[in-house]
C-alpha cells in the first residue's frame, strides 16, 4: 500500500526565510503528486500538482516543488516566506490506477513577523 | 471561483445515532469523494463515487457507512450507528471526470463530527 511521509511536523521560520518541506512516498510506479494547503479555519486548497513532464512545477503564491523519481520525493519550496504563509501543508499522492489520494501527516508552518 | 460546500460545519451526536453529512460538489464535477481526519492523524480516504455507484472504498468504509447522490446537486455520507471513534473532520471532494492523469480533487471546508 502507498504511504506518504512528511518528516517535518512543525516548522517555524522568520519572514523572508527560505522554506523547504519534505515529502516522500513509497509507491514505485506511476504517481500523481499534490501539495495542498490549509489556512487557519479554511478548507484544503490546491497549491500545485505534478502529473508528468518537467519535474519542477510551479504553483500559486510563489511555491514550487520538484519531483525526484529516484528519491521518491516531491519537496515543496518557497524562496522567501511571508507571515500569510502560516498554515498546514499536506503532501498527497495518487498511485497507479487508483483515484484516491494518500496523504502525509501534514506540516504546520508558522512564519513569525 | 466555484467551491465545494459542506453542511453542517459542526455536528454533535450521541453514540448509536444516525448522522447524515451533506456536500454540494462543484457543479460540473462528476466524481465525488469522502475523506476523514481524526484529530492528530492523517487525512484518510473513505470512498469515491461516480455514475451513481461506489468506485473505490477503503477498509474504513464498512457497512455502517453509505453514500448517496439524492438529487442533481447533493452528495451525502450517512453513518448509521455512530461510534465514539467516528469523531473526526469529514471532508468532501469532487473532480471533473477526465483522464486520470489530469484529475484534480477540490475539497470542501469539512464537517466536524463529535460523537458523545
Amino acid at each position: 500500500a502507498q504511504s506518504v511521509s512528511q518528516h517535518n511536523h512543525h516548522v517555524i521560520l522568520s519572514e523572508a526565510a527560505s522554506l523547504e518541506l519534505g515529502c516522500n512516498y513509497s509507491y514505485g510506479g506511476t504517481v500523481n503528486l499534490f501539495w495542498y494547503v490549509q489556512y487557519p479555519g479554511q478548507h484544503l486548497q490546491l497549491l500545485l500538482k505534478y502529473f508528468s513532464g518537467d519535474p519542477l512545477v510551479k504553483g500559486i503564491k510563489g511555491f514550487e516543488a520538484e519531483f525526484i523519481k529516484s528519491k521518491f520525493s516531491f519537496n515543496l519550496r518557497k524562496p522567501s516566506v511571508q507571515w500569510s504563509d502560516t498554515a498546514e501543508y499536506f503532501c498527497a499522492v495518487r498511485s497507479g490506477s487508483a483515484r484516491q489520494l494518500t496523504f502525509g501527516s501534514g506540516t504546520q508552518l508558522t512564519v513569525l513577523p | 471561483e466555484p467551491e465545494v460546500t459542506q453542511t453542517p460545519s459542526h455536528q454533535v451526536t450521541q453514540m448509536g445515532q444516525e448522522v447524515i453529512l451533506r456536500c454540494v460538489p462543484i457543479s460540473n464535477h462528476l466524481y465525488f469523494y469522502w475523506y476523514r481526519q481524526i484529530l492528530g492523524q492523517k487525512v484518510e480516504f473513505l470512498v469515491s463515487f461516480y455514475n451513481n455507484e461506489i468506485s473505490e472504498k477503503s477498509e474504513i468504509f464498512d457497512d455502517q457507512f453509505s453514500v448517496e447522490r439524492p438529487d442533481g446537486s447533493n452528495f451525502t455520507l450517512k453513518i448509521r450507528s455512530t461510534k465514539l471513534e467516528d469523531s473526526a473532520m469529514y471532508f468532501c471532494a469532487s473532480s471533473v471526470i477526465a483522464g486520470r492523469r489530469t484529475d484534480t480533487q477540490y475539497f470542501g471546508p469539512g464537517t466536524r463530527l463529535t460523537v458523545l
